[in-house]
C-alpha cells in the first residue's frame, strides 16, 4: 500500500512551453502533497506544500507564477512549469502523507526528470 | 529552524562488513526522523523511522538506526553490507509539517 506515482517519468521540451507533471495517490487520500526539487548529486529541496482544495504554500525563493500547482483531488496534485527555460531542468519529485496517519510519514513518488533544451 | 546534518559525502564498504552513515539533527522538541533510499534517477524509498519509543528501529533490507537524544544523532546501521545496498542515503527530520533532508551520503559497497 501507500504508492504514490509520477507522470511522466521523464519530459524533454523547449525552451519557453509549460510542462505538467502529475502526482498520484494511487491508493490512499491525500490532503497534503509535496513537491521537491533535487539537483544532481544534491538533497531534495522542498518547493511547495499542495493542498487540497486550497492555494499551494510555496516556499521562500519559489516563484509561484512559474511552478503552478493544483490540487485537484484528493489524489491528484499537479506541477506545471511555465515558460520553462533551462535552468529549470532538474528531476522534480513529489510525495503524499496519508490522512490520518501516524508519524507524518510521506510517500514519495519515483520522479520526473524534466530536460528544457 | 530545524536542520539534519550528514557528514560523510561517501561511505566506502566491502561487502560483508558493517556499515554505518552517520547523521546528526537539530530541531527544538521531539523530532521525528527518517531514512531514506535512493537509487539512480528514482524516487526515494522509505527505510526507517523514530517517533517515540524504542531507541533502536528496524526497518527494512536489514536496515537500523540508533536515536540517540543526548548526542542528538540518528545513525544507519547494518551488520552486513550488500554490493546492493549500494545507493544515496537521506536521513530526515520532520518537524511543524516540514520534513527537511540532510544533503545525501552515498553509500559504496565493493565486492
Amino acid at each position: 500500500g501507500a504508492v504514490v506515482s509520477q507522470h511522466p517519468s521523464w519530459v524533454i521540451c523547449k525552451s519557453g512551453t509549460s510542462v505538467k507533471i502529475e502526482c498520484r495517490s494511487l491508493d490512499f487520500q491525500a490532503t497534503t502533497m509535496f513537491w521537491y526539487r533535487q539537483f544532481p548529486k544534491q538533497s531534495l529541496m522542498l518547493m511547495a506544500t499542495s493542498n487540497e482544495g486550497s492555494k499551494a504554500t510555496y516556499e521562500q525563493g519559489v516563484e509561484k507564477d512559474k511552478f503552478l500547482i493544483n490540487h485537484a483531488s484528493l489524489t491528484l496534485s499537479t506541477l506545471t512549469v511555465t515558460s520553462a527555460h533551462p535552468e529549470d531542468s532538474s528531476f522534480y519529485i513529489c510525495s503524499a502523507r496519508i490522512d490520518g496517519g501516524a508519524g507524518n510519514e510521506q510517500f514519495f513518488g519515483p520522479g520526473t526528470r524534466l530536460t528544457v533544451l | 529552524a530545524q536542520s539534519v546534518a550528514q557528514p560523510e559525502d561517501q561511505v566506502n564498504v566491502a561487502e560483508g562488513n558493517p556499515l554505518t552513515v552517520k547523521c546528526t539533527y537539530s530541531v527544538s522538541g521531539n523530532p521525528y526522523l527518517f531514512w531514506y533510499v535512493q537509487y539512480p534517477n528514482r524516487g526515494l524509498q522509505f527505510l526507517l523511522k523514530y517517533i517515540t519509543g524504542d531507541n533502536l528501529v528496524k526497518g527494512s533490507y536489514g536496515f537500523e538506526a540508533e536515536f540517540n537524544k543526548s548526542q542528538t544523532s540518528f545513525h544507519l546501521k547494518k551488520p552486513s553490507a550488500l554490493v546492493s545496498d549500494s545507493a544515496l542515503y537521506f536521513c530526515a527530520v520532520h518537524r511543524y509539517s516540514t520534513l527537511t533532508f540532510g544533503k545525501g551520503t552515498m553509500l559504496l559497497v565493493s565486492p
